[in-house]
């Protein structure tokens, strides 16, 4: 079955404390992976996708990388319009995609 | 046009009421989702439709009836519903079935 969990559950940082986010996986057959941002009574918002083991995207203090087993989503000097929660999804063949349950993020300024 | 449209924003309705949401799209997108979301809990799929034909339905109850009337247009029919119901309606459509999604804002829906 496939799986994905996410890590740390919460996570609480200073403004300008960078850190990553974790998204270990396991699946047959990777098609892609994706890091979505949601913010509360809001759909989730598309971030990143990511197709092959290696390849990372990079948007404003946000960097997304992807291994054979795990994802990272790095976020550098983060500001407190950050605060949300960020999910991970894969999806293998014609699947729909699967969700991890999230990485609640709390910026303080 | 880059969104996917939900209406209504929110909802109440009774246990007796029959509801209907929209969600609409006009990217062209041939895959369309319904997922429903509970608090600090990640979406849950319900539904799946591709090319306007039904193609995965994840055991949901038959108080929940989806319709996709053409290729734009997404619709979840309510009825009898319960107040464990309560939670957030996520649409999302996709250009094809393995590729990302776009998700509409949701409609937050409320059974009293």
């Amino acid at each position: 079955e496939d799986q994905v969990t996410q890590s740390p559950e919460a996570l609480r940082l200073q403004e300008g404390e960078s850190s990553s986010l974790n998204c270990s996986y396991t699946v047959s057959g990777l098609r892609g992976l994706f890091w979505y941002r949601q913010d509360p009574g809001k759909g989730p918002e598309f971030l990143f996708t990511l197709y092959s083991a290696g390849e990372e995207k990079e948007k404003e203090r946000l960097k997304a990388t992807l291994t054979k087993k795990e994802s990272f989503l790095h976020i550098t000097a983060p500001k407190p319009e950050d605060s949300a929660t960020y999910l991970c999804a894969v999806q293998a063949g014609n699947t729909p995609l699967v969700f991890g349950k999230g990485t609640r993020l709390s910026v303080i300024a | 046009d880059t969104e996917v449209t939900q209406t209504p924003k929110h909802l109440v309705m009774g246990m007796t009421n029959k509801k209907s949401l929209k969600c609409e799209q006009h990217m062209g997108h041939r895959a369309m989702y319904w997922y429903k979301q509970k608090a600090k809990k990640p979406p849950e799929l319900m539904f799946v439709y591709s090319y306007e034909k039904l193609s995965i339905n994840e055991s949901v109850p038959s108080r929940f009836s989806p319709e996709c009337p053409n290729s734009s247009l997404l619709n979840l029919h309510l009825h009898a519903l319960q107040p464990e119901d309560s939670a957030l309606y996520l649409c999302a459509s996709s250009q094809e079935r393995w590729d990302g999604y776009t998700f509409g804002s949701g409609t937050r829906l409320t059974v009293v």
